[in-house]
């Protein structure tokens, strides 16, 4: 009974270092969403998938690529970390209702 | 840009006091409001999504209300216990696209 996956939960970077964060979910939703977590700023959204092969822009895309070339998996890449980036990263997914959210990826990046 | 905003961002209530807080939402293009409660170290969890002006939605101790024509909703806690520690999220989404945008949240504190 997975529900929303990610992984790494936890990766230290260095500026100017690329990675990619993983969405799994098990619960075939077509809707999928990458959030950031900063202190005192709620979740902001960064990108968003409506299906399979789809996405958009939310209201801090600057800095991250998605991709949604399965239906239950969701990419967010950095491809140069700055450390305006560390945060703790939140993904969801959700069919026509609720969100169901993973645990959380914190990154850091020095 | 879409303005979600919460109030009041934190709130300390003595146990077994009941306690409301505001969520408000632009009030044109509107298609959902949900509610998310967020203990500390977990993953927010849904509470409610409401979609019909006069909406009244109640899970236990806790129930919520929206008005959809001036763009509010209101989350109550009644009777409040130390497990309801937590902060207590909005998100809106409007009719145009799939967005879902998030307040900053309530953060509610109970004192024994």
């Amino acid at each position: 009974n997975a529900g929303v996956t990610q992984t790494p939960k936890f990766r230290v970077l260095k500026t100017g270092q690329s990675m990619t964060l993983l969405c799994a979910q098990d619960m075939n939703h077509e809707y999928m969403y990458w959030y950031r977590q900063d202190p005192g700023m709620g979740l902001r959204l960064i990108h968003y998938s409506v299906g399979e092969g789809t996405t958009a822009k939310g209201e801090v895309p600057d800095g991250y690529n998605v991709s949604r070339l399965k239906k239950q998996n969701f990419l967010l890449g950095l491809e140069s970390a700055a450390p305006s980036q560390t945060s703790v990263y939140f993904c969801a997914s959700k069919d026509g209702g609720e969100l169901f959210f993973g645990e959380g990826s914190r990154l850091t990046v020095l | 840009i879409l303005n979600v905003e919460q109030s009041p961002q934190s709130l300390h209530v003595q146990e077994g006091d009941s306690t409301n807080f505001t969520c408000s939402f632009p009030s044109s293009n509107f298609y959902a409001l949900h509610w998310y409660r967020w203990e500390t170290a977990k993953s927010p969890e849904a509470l409610f999504v409401m979609t019909l002006n006069g909406d009244e939605k109640k899970k236990g101790r806790i129930s919520a209300t929206l008005n959809t024509k001036e763009g509010y909703s209101y989350l109550y806690i009644k009777g409040s216990q130390p497990e309801d520690s937590a902060t207590y999220l909005c998100a809106f989404s409007g009719a145009r696209d799939d967005k879902i945008i998030f307040g900053k949240g309530t953060r509610l504190h109970i004192l024994p």
